[in-house]
C-alpha cells in the first residue's frame, strides 16, 4: 500500500537537545510538507519541498531545519533554538505540479509525531 | 497568509442528523478542499471543489462554494458515530504555492 510513514509516533526529549522526525513516502510524490498542529491553532506550515535538493521556508520555520536528499524522504530537525517545540507534527506529500487549474493538489498526510520537550 | 475560518467551532449532534459547517476566506482562490482528522491521526482529504464549481457531492458529503461571498459549506447527511472528527477547510489561493488551513471544526456524533 502506498502512503506516508512518520516515526516515531511519540517522542520525548529534554530541553536543549535537537531531535529529528522521520517522514517517508512511497507515493512517488514530488512535493512534501511539514506542518505543526497546536490545540486551537489549526495547521501551520513549517517547511515544504517541491523537488529533491530544494526546500522553502513556510510560515513558522524558525528553530527548524529540513533536508531533501531523496524524493521519498523529508526529515525535520527540531533544534534547541525552537522556543516552544512541544506539538503534534504532521508530514504530508502531494503531486507537483498539480496542473494548470489546480495549483495545490490534495495532500496525503502521515499519522503524525507527537513531540514532548521537558 | 490567507486562511480559511470554519464556523461553528464545535458541533454535537445525534446519529442520523445532518451536520453543517462553514468556511470563509478572504482572497480569490483556485480551489477549496475539505479534510477530516480523527483524534491523534493525520488529516484525510475528503473533497476538492474548484472555483468555477458551485456544488459537489461525494457519498454523504455535500460541499457548496459561493465565491461571491467567499464561503463554503460542508454538509454531512445521516451522520454516523464514525463521523466524529475534526473537519478542516483549506484554500488554494491564487498566487500562493501552498494550501492555507483553517482552525478546524470539531464534530461529535452521539450514538
Amino acid at each position: 500500500d502506498g502512503g506516508i510513514t512518520q516515526s516515531p509516533k511519540y517522542l520525548f526529549r529534554k530541553e536543549g537537545q535537537n531531535v529529528t522526525l522521520s517522514c517517508e513516502q512511497n507515493l512517488n510524490h514530488d512535493a512534501m510538507y511539514w506542518y505543526r498542529q497546536d490545540p486551537g491553532q489549526g495547521l501551520r506550515l513549517i517547511y515544504y519541498s517541491q523537488i529533491v535538493n530544494d526546500f522553502q521556508k513556510g510560515d513558522i520555520a524558525e528553530g527548524y531545519s529540513v533536508s531533501r536528499e531523496k524524493k521519498e524522504s523529508f526529515p525535520l530537525t527540531v533544534t534547541s533554538a525552537q522556543k516552544n517545540p512541544t506539538a503534534f507534527y504532521l508530514c504530508a506529500s502531494s503531486i507537483f505540479p498539480a496542473g494548470p487549474e489546480i495549483r495545490n493538489s490534495p495532500l496525503h498526510f502521515g499519522n503524525g509525531t507527537r513531540l514532548t520537550v521537558t | 497568509s490567507q486562511q480559511g475560518e470554519e464556523d461553528p467551532q464545535a458541533l454535537s449532534i445525534q446519529e442520523g442528523e445532518n451536520a453543517t459547517m462553514n468556511c470563509s476566506y478572504k482572497t480569490s482562490i483556485n480551489n477549496l478542499q475539505w479534510y477530516r482528522q480523527n483524534s491523534g491521526r493525520g488529516l484525510v482529504h475528503l473533497i476538492l471543489i474548484r472555483s468555477n464549481e458551485r456544488e459537489k457531492h461525494s457519498g454523504r458529503l455535500r460541499v457548496t462554494l459561493d465565491t461571491s461571498k467567499k464561503s463554503s459549506s460542508l454538509l454531512i447527511t445521516a451522520s454516523r458515530a464514525a463521523d466524529t472528527a475534526s473537519y478542516f477547510c483549506a484554500t488554494d489561493a491564487r498566487g500562493n504555492n501552498r494550501l492555507a488551513f483553517g482552525k478546524g471544526n470539531q464534530v461529535v456524533v452521539i450514538p
